[in-house]
């Protein structure tokens, strides 16, 4: 099966820059999915088709995709982004989620 | 406003089923499917499968093969995830989410609490 590897941890300072990746075998050729989870919340889509950005999300969140990685980027980070973020992906005929990275906000 | 609306936490003995309910607003729902994902406690995002409210079409992920049943009734446009022969490592936290095959989940419901517990 399809396995997809995020850091377990990212640690930033306020109106710096994260990047979160996202492992896996020629994941260049797949559609990269982002979601942001907040405690006791569902996730919310952040990132779709690796770089397009749902409507509500703000422009400080950007992703990329090519060859063994998939990359979300977050610009400008605030206190209110931390948050556990899974990456997805399909693989046959079953999407498949990252472990996921908690980002930290110092 | 989309919104998937799920019932209620509950709480099985290992052994028994459990019926999880997703009530969808806001859109057509025979335009899209419903994907379950869950969650267990402190752990990261599990996908269970999908079912097209189109047609009833499932695609269930293969570790579950046999004990989950997904439908769909289009009437009240309510999914429903059943899954049996419960075990305590079900003990985990049940997403509905919105999304075509292929695709991304753009709507999720609030989540649904199952505890598993003899």
């Amino acid at each position: 099966s399809y396995v997809l590897t995020q850091p377990p941890s990212v640690s930033v300072a306020p109106g710096q820059t994260a990047r979160i990746t996202c492992g896996g075998n020629n994941i260049g050729s797949k559609s990269v999915h982002w979601y942001q989870q907040k405690p006791g919340q569902a996730p919310v889509l952040v990132v779709y088709d690796d770089s397009d950005r749902p409507s509500g999300i703000p422009e400080r969140f950007s992703g990329s995709n090519s060859g063994n990685t998939a990359t979300l980027t977050i610009s400008r980070v605030e206190a209110g982004d931390e948050a556990d973020y899974y990456c997805q992906v399909w693989d046959s005929s079953d999407a498949v989620f990252g472990g996921g990275t908690k980002l930290t906000v110092l | 406003q989309v919104q998937l609306v799920q019932s209620g936490a509950e709480v099985k003995k290992p052994g028994a089923s459990v019926k999880v309910s997703c009530k969808a607003s806001g859109y057509t729902f025979t335009s899209y499917g419903i994907s379950w994902v869950r969650q267990a406690p402190g752990q990261g995002l599990e996908w269970m499968g999908w079912i097209s409210a189109y047609n009833g079409n499932t695609n269930y992920a293969q570790k579950l093969q046999g004990r989950v049943t997904m439908t769909t009734d289009t009437s009240t446009s309510t999914a429903y995830m059943e899954l049996r022969s419960l075990r305590s490592d079900d003990t985990a936290v049940y997403y509905c989410a919105r999304g075509l095959n292929w695709g991304w989940y753009d709507y999720w419901g609030q989540g649904t609490l199952v505890t598993v517990s003899s």
